[in-house]
């Protein structure tokens, strides 16, 4: 298996543009989750999901936001509009229940 | 008090130092643990989990005191590979999901 594939590898877009993130799980995971990481606050959980359905939003930063998952083998994060406080790295991960987390190479984001 | 709690670093230690991190988690009904490894501007990717009778795993090793609420990993004979940020994960319980990630430990190994 290739792993969690994200894309973009990398985004700079403008204030008030809306971002979308792309995420395949590894086949046969059944938990999905996508995470931010700054520097500030390390990596905070956004959302995750179990069998394609969202659990537990809370961490969701606010309405701007917004995650998907419909289907097995891909889900979106958006951002609508972007803000420069966005801007960090997304990261989505997958576990199999029982196993560890695997994480994808992440989307650098850059709102300007 | 934060979910997760660890000691930001950075540790700078010489080639084979030994360095200990500790971590601290609030939730006293926590369920498992691990140590995720992170280098830089990488993913995070698990160096091990952490079991109630601690464990070793070559140079590393695991200590969980459910009591105190505290996680530990002893690296020995640091080698300068071992230059990353170590994440402390805690699931609270109630589901797989759900896993919490303290922010890090830096640790830099100098020759």
């Amino acid at each position: 298996d290739a792993g969690v594939i994200q894309s973009p590898r990398h985004e700079v877009t403008e204030m008030g543009q809306e971002v979308t993130l792309r995420c395949k799980p590894i086949s046969g995971h059944d938990y999905l989750f996508w995470y931010r990481q700054t520097m500030m606050r390390g990596l905070e959980l956004l959302i995750y999901f179990n069998n394609n359905v969202p659990i537990d939003d809370s961490g969701m930063p606010e309405d701007r936001f917004s995650a998907k998952m419909p289907n097995a083998s891909f889900s979106t994060l958006k951002i609508q509009p972007s803000e420069p406080r966005d801007s960090a790295v997304y990261f989505c991960a997958s576990i199999k229940e029982g196993s560890e987390a695997f994480f994808g190479q992440g989307t650098r984001l850059t709102v300007v | 008090r934060k979910e997760v709690e660890q000691d930001p670093g950075p540790f700078n230690v010489p080639e084979g130092a030994t360095v200990a991190f500790n971590c601290t988690y609030s939730n006293s009904a926590s369920q498992s643990f691990f140590w995720y490894r992170q280098d830089c501007r990488k993913e995070p990717k698990l160096l091990m989990s952490v079991y109630s009778s601690g464990n070793e795993d070559g140079r590393f090793t695991a200590q969980l005191n459910r009591a105190s609420q505290y996680i530990s990993l002893l690296i020995r004979d640091s080698k300068l590979s071992d230059s990353a940020t170590y994440l402390c994960v805690v699931n609270p319980g109630g589901s797989q999901g759900n896993l919490i990630f303290g922010k890090g430990t830096k640790l830099s190994v100098k020759p």
